[in-house]
């Protein structure tokens, strides 16, 4: 069974700049996860989708972060624009429902 | 550049050893828990999980133990490997809430 995917798994930008990232989560799990990693910390939830509507995005920076997730399956995550504190590895998951979830390699952002 | 997080506490043990990972969660309305294994430069990988009506689950060579009195969690390791040195981190999930909190994770190093 293939696990989630995410690209790109490194990204540089400059302050200011945008850039976006991608996950393909487990075929048939209906609830997708972005996380934001800083380092030594645990993943903190971005936001959650179910399908293809919003579950949770309270901790969002909604001002400068967007989430999609249009067709129920891929997402795509937003950052623009970008600031130094944003660097951190974005992680996404999925899991069927609300159970366990299962997290991609993640994409490491160094924000310059 | 990279924000600085919290300093991860750190367990070293020998190889071969029992390893016991701790973690304490704050809210007692919690019904699912979660260890997750982190190797450097992958995403959180599932290793175990046990939910409220349990105290005790053992897996492959590891036991996670729940004592909700005192809302500790453990994560028991048998015969260490050098395979199992990560970051490992708890997760816990209440019904009420539905999404998971991450604790700041504890860094095992397995010495040959």
């Amino acid at each position: 069974e293939a696990g989630v995917a995410q690209s790109p798994r490194y990204k540089i930008i400059e302050k200011r700049q945008s850039v976006a990232f991608w996950c393909n989560p487990i075929s048939g799990h209906a609830t997708l996860y972005w996380y934001q990693q800083i380092l030594g910390q645990g993943p903190k939830l971005l936001i959650q989708f179910q399908n293809n509507g919003v579950v949770d995005d309270s901790q969002l920076p909604k001002d400068r972060f967007s989430a999609e997730r249009l067709k129920g399956v891929d997402s795509t995550l937003k950052i623009q624009p970008a600031k130094l504190e944003d660097s951190a590895v974005y992680l996404c998951a999925s899991s069927f429902y609300t159970d366990t979830q299962y997290f991609g390699p993640g994409t490491r952002l160094t924000v310059l | 550049g990279e924000s600085v997080g919290l300093h991860l506490p750190t367990l070293s043990v020998q190889e071969g050893d029992n390893s016991i990972i701790n973690c304490a969660y704050s809210n007692s309305a919690s019904d699912y828990f979660i260890w997750y294994k982190q190797e450097s430069g992958k995403g959180p990988q599932f290793i175990i999980d046990i939910r409220s009506n349990m105290d005790k689950r053992q897996g492959q060579r590891v036991t996670v133990l729940l004592n909700k009195t005192v809302k500790h969690l453990s994560l028991q390791i048998a015969a260490t490997q050098p395979g199992d040195s990560a970051v490992y981190f708890c997760a816990e999930k209440s019904l009420n809430f539905n999404k998971f909190y991450f604790g700041s994770g504890t860094k095992l190093n397995v010495k040959p």
